[in-house]
This record gives C-alpha cells, sequence and structure tokens, in this order.
C-alpha cells in the first residue's frame, strides 16, 4: 500500500521557534508539495519539489522553506513561527503530471 | 491562476439520499480530481477526470470541458459517506484547489 508519511499529527510550538515538518514518500515519487489549508481558504500550495535539491516557490511561500535532500524526504521548515502559521499542513507526491497523486494524513500545527 | 468554485459549501443529507456536489472552474484544464478528507486530515483521491464519467462503488463523476463544470454524486449515502469534499484542478503543473463542500449523512 502507497504511503505518504508526516512525522507529526499534532504539534504545539511557541513563537519565535523553527519549526520542521517531516514528509516521507514510499513510492518513488518525483513530485512532493506542502499544502497549508485553512477554513474557507481551502488548500494553498507552499511549495514543492519536482526533484531532489529541486524547489518551487507555491502560492504563499513566505515565511516557510523547504529542503529535499533525498527523493524520499520532504522538509518544510518554519523559520520564526508565527502565531499567523497555525494550520493544518498537508503533504503530497505524485509521478509526473497527475499519476499516483497522493496526501499524507496531516499535522496540525498550533502556534502559541 | 484558476478560480475553483464549489457548491454548496455544507450539506446535510438523510441517509439513503441521493447527493451532487458541483465544481465549477474558470480556464482550461489538464485534469480534475474529487478528493475526500475525513475529520482528522487525510485526504483520498477518488476520482481523476479529464472528460466524461467516472463511477465507483456509489461515487459517480462527470465533467464537462466546454461548462467547465464537474459533478460528484453519491447514490444511497450513508453516515460514513460524512467527509469533506474537495475539488481540484489541474493546469500544466500548478493544482487548483475549491475550499471543498462539507457533507453530513444522518442515520
Amino acid at each position: 500500500d502507497v504511503k505518504v508519511t508526516q512525522s507529526s499529527r499534532y504539534l504545539v510550538k511557541r513563537t519565535g521557534e523553527k519549526v520542521f515538518l517531516e514528509c516521507v514518500q514510499d513510492m518513488d515519487h518525483e513530485n512532493m508539495f506542502w499544502y497549508r489549508q485553512d477554513p474557507g481558504l481551502g488548500l494553498r500550495l507552499i511549495y514543492f519539489s519536482y526533484d531532489v535539491k529541486m524547489k518551487e516557490k507555491g502560492d504563499i511561500p513566505e515565511g516557510y522553506s523547504v529542503s529535499r535532500e533525498k527523493k524520499e524526504r520532504f522538509s518544510l521548515i518554519l523559520e520564526s513561527a508565527s502565531t499567523n502559521q497555525t494550520s493544518m499542513y498537508l503533504c503530497a507526491s505524485s509521478l509526473w503530471g497527475d499519476y499516483g497523486y497522493t496526501f499524507g494524513s496531516g499535522t496540525r500545527l498550533t502556534v502559541v | 491562476k484558476n478560480e475553483v468554485e464549489q457548491s454548496p459549501q455544507n450539506l446535510t443529507a438523510q441517509e439513503g439520499e441521493f447527493i451532487t456536489i458541483n465544481c465549477s472552474y474558470s480556464v482550461g484544464i489538464s485534469a480534475l480530481h474529487w478528493l475526500q478528507q475525513h475529520p482528522g486530515g487525510g485526504i483520498v483521491s477518488l476520482f481523476m477526470l479529464s472528460s466524461g464519467k467516472k463511477k465507483h462503488g456509489r461515487l459517480i463523476a462527470t465533467i464537462n470541458i466546454q461548462e467547465k463544470h464537474s459533478s460528484l454524486h453519491i447514490t444511497a449515502s450513508h453516515p460514513r459517506d460524512s467527509a469533506v469534499y474537495i475539488c481540484a484542478t489541474r493546469t500544466g503543473n500548478q493544482f487548483y484547489f475549491g475550499t471543498g463542500t462539507s457533507l453530513t449523512v444522518i442515520p
């Protein structure tokens, strides 16, 4: 069974902390994505990566960075967490185009 | 950018009812996805469509490319269908998501 695994289901962090959200896929997918989901706004793309060490900004990259050192792992980094980054974060992966598009189960991050 | 609109935003149905969720988008697309998100966050891809109609069990998805419109139908709805249903379009390498339809099916 194919899987996209996010390291934490729930996370509480303090304002100003550096936060790492990890995502691992076991499907040898080329593309990986990070989204945040907020009520009334739906899913918004933060960053995506189409290959190791490659990254592209999505719609809302400000305050975030990413790292993809290995094909199976895509990390989202909040350099200095702020309360407006409290959200549900979802990772996804896919082969080229739409094939095999798969989401992780999400990380609900609360910044206090 | 593709504007993806879903309706209704919220839907409550009695068990057994036939349910329709609609999705409209503003620009031409490569494909359209219907996604299901259960409470707790996990998202499952139900369908990917580029034309016509697909059926999987009690779920049916249709798309009209000319009208830029897609529908998701659930026949004989069941409480376990309660979830948020999200329409997403792909244009090039970019996905655009609707804000979701929250469905509650009452026994």
